[in-house]
């Protein structure tokens, strides 16, 4: 019953280092979203993954990088980390003819 | 451009009454879905509710309501008979094509 796991859910990172979240899905699931959560922001879709070997950039792109790297993984790479990514990151995956997403327990990540 | 808005940033229930969350949102579509998510202290993100837009029939999980106002753009939540572990942030969102876009929360208290 693991449906979506983020690692690490806690780390602390100092300005400049870089980092990868790693997000997987047991779900069989197509489609896999990277979104960041800010305080009286909601959520913001970093990144898009329709399918393995497809990524698009969404709404905050900008200073970072992701891979699918097969059908169940979806990681997020930050190189050069800045205070300003200071947030909750949350992984997602949605079936392709499925309309609901279902979401991650989310990674907190502080950039010191 | 898609937005979703949620104009209560808090609200509060006595136990065992009745809330109604707001939320508009705006699109040009005519194909969408609409979502409402709770996100307890924990963090996860559960959905409690879903909305198809061709269907007319207002959504209905057990307590949870909602009253979609199509024509007004407007998806608000009802929740009846509060209990105390329905206290959390509730996430509006709406879904066209493959993205996802949510509200800025409304932090729900519940009052004993």
């Amino acid at each position: 019953n693991a449906g979506v796991t983020q690692t690490p859910k806690f780390q602390v990172l100092k300005t400049g280092q870089s980092m990868t979240l790693q997000c997987a899905q047991d779900m069989n699931h197509n489609s896999m979203y990277w979104y960041r959560q800010d305080p009286g922001m909601g959520l913001r879709l970093i990144y898009y993954s329709a399918s393995e070997g497809t990524t698009d950039k969404g709404e905050v792109p900008n200073g970072y990088n992701v891979s699918r790297l097969n059908k169940r993984e979806f990681s997020l790479r930050l190189e050069s980390a800045a205070p300003s990514q200071t947030s909750v990151y949350f992984c997602a995956s949605r079936e392709s003819s499925g309309n609901t997403i279902y979401f991650g327990e989310g990674s907190w990540l502080t950039v010191v | 451009a898609q937005t979703v808005t949620q104009s209560q940033p808090e609200m509060s229930v006595q136990e065992a009454e009745t809330v109604t969350l707001s939320c508009t949102y705006d699109t040009s579509e005519s194909d969408y879905y609409l979502f409402w998510y709770k996100q307890p202290p924990s963090r996860q993100m559960i959905l409690v509710i879903r909305q198809e837009a061709y269907k007319q029939q207002n959504a209905t999980e057990n307590r949870f309501s909602v009253n979609f106002q199509k024509a007004a753009k407007s998806f608000s939540l009802k929740i009846s008979d509060s209990q105390l572990g329905d206290a959390a942030m509730y996430f509006c969102a709406s879904k066209i094509t493959y993205k996802y876009i949510f509200g800025t929360g409304t932090r729900l208290k519940v009052l004993a």
